[in-house]
């Protein structure tokens, strides 16, 4: 089975740091995704990657920046993080979307405090 | 425009009751359905998906669905439910669109609780 890893489960951070929250996939899946999870809100797409140094937009990237650097890692960077990017972050990984779905890591709690 | 509809936020249900819970999409191509399953703070599993053929699907954890082309839903369902089936349920529509345009929509999910 596919393994989508996200290297922290709850992380803290102070306004205005500088956050990184990684994810790899072990088989060699070209898209990866990150979302993140709000009450009443549901899943909301911040970035994407279809192929190594390539990213797109999704639909809330404001306050967030990626990079792909490699197939296998796709990581999320929170350029100054705030109190309103308190949320859960969950990263996924697929060969075809429409085709197999995803497979998602376990998501990241994190707190901006 | 492409979208998810899960009409219901919060459905409860006793145990050894059956469920349904309702999807309805909106999508220009051939349709890929997906339903996953989100225990508290985990990330989602995949339960169920459809591509073409027999329109009832069966998935893990003994849950189905049926694609209603005229309907334009996709609604889960499981004939008993067992306490354990508490957790947020979200469905996803996809196609084969390649690049960029190779992404699932999800709906904003429905919580299940059970009651004993």
């Amino acid at each position: 089975d596919v393994k989508v890893t996200q290297s922290s489960r709850y992380l803290v951070k102070r306004t205005g740091e500088k956050v990184f929250l990684e994810c790899v996939q072990d088989m060699d899946h070209e898209n990866m995704f990150w979302y993140r999870q709000d009450p009443g809100l549901g899943l909301r797409l911040i970035y994407f990657s279809y192929d190594v140094k390539m990213k797109e937009k999704g639909d809330i990237p404001e306050g967030y920046s990626v990079s792909r650097e490699k197939k296998e890692r796709f990581s999320l960077i929170l350029e100054s993080a705030s109190t309103n990017q308190t949320s859960m972050y969950l990263c996924a990984s697929s060969l075809s979307a429409g085709l197999y779905g995803y497979t998602f890591g376990s998501g990241t709690r994190l707190t901006v405090v | 425009a492409q979208s998810v509809t899960q009409p219901d936020i919060h459905i409860t249900v006793s145990e050894g009751a059956s469920l349904e819970l309702r999807c309805n999409y909106s999508y220009g191509a051939t349709p890929y359905l997906f339903w996953y399953v989100q225990s508290p703070g985990q990330g989602l599993q995949l339960l169920l998906k459809y591509f073409s053929g027999d329109t009832l699907v069966q998935g893990i954890k003994g849950f189905e669905a049926e694609f209603k082309r005229s309907q334009s839903s996709f609604n889960l369902r499981k004939p008993s439910v067992h306490w354990s089936d508490a957790a947020e349920y979200f469905c996803a529509v996809g196609g084969l669109a390649g690049g960029a345009t190779n992404k699932l929509i999800f709906g904003t999910g429905t919580l299940l609780a059970v009651q004993p």
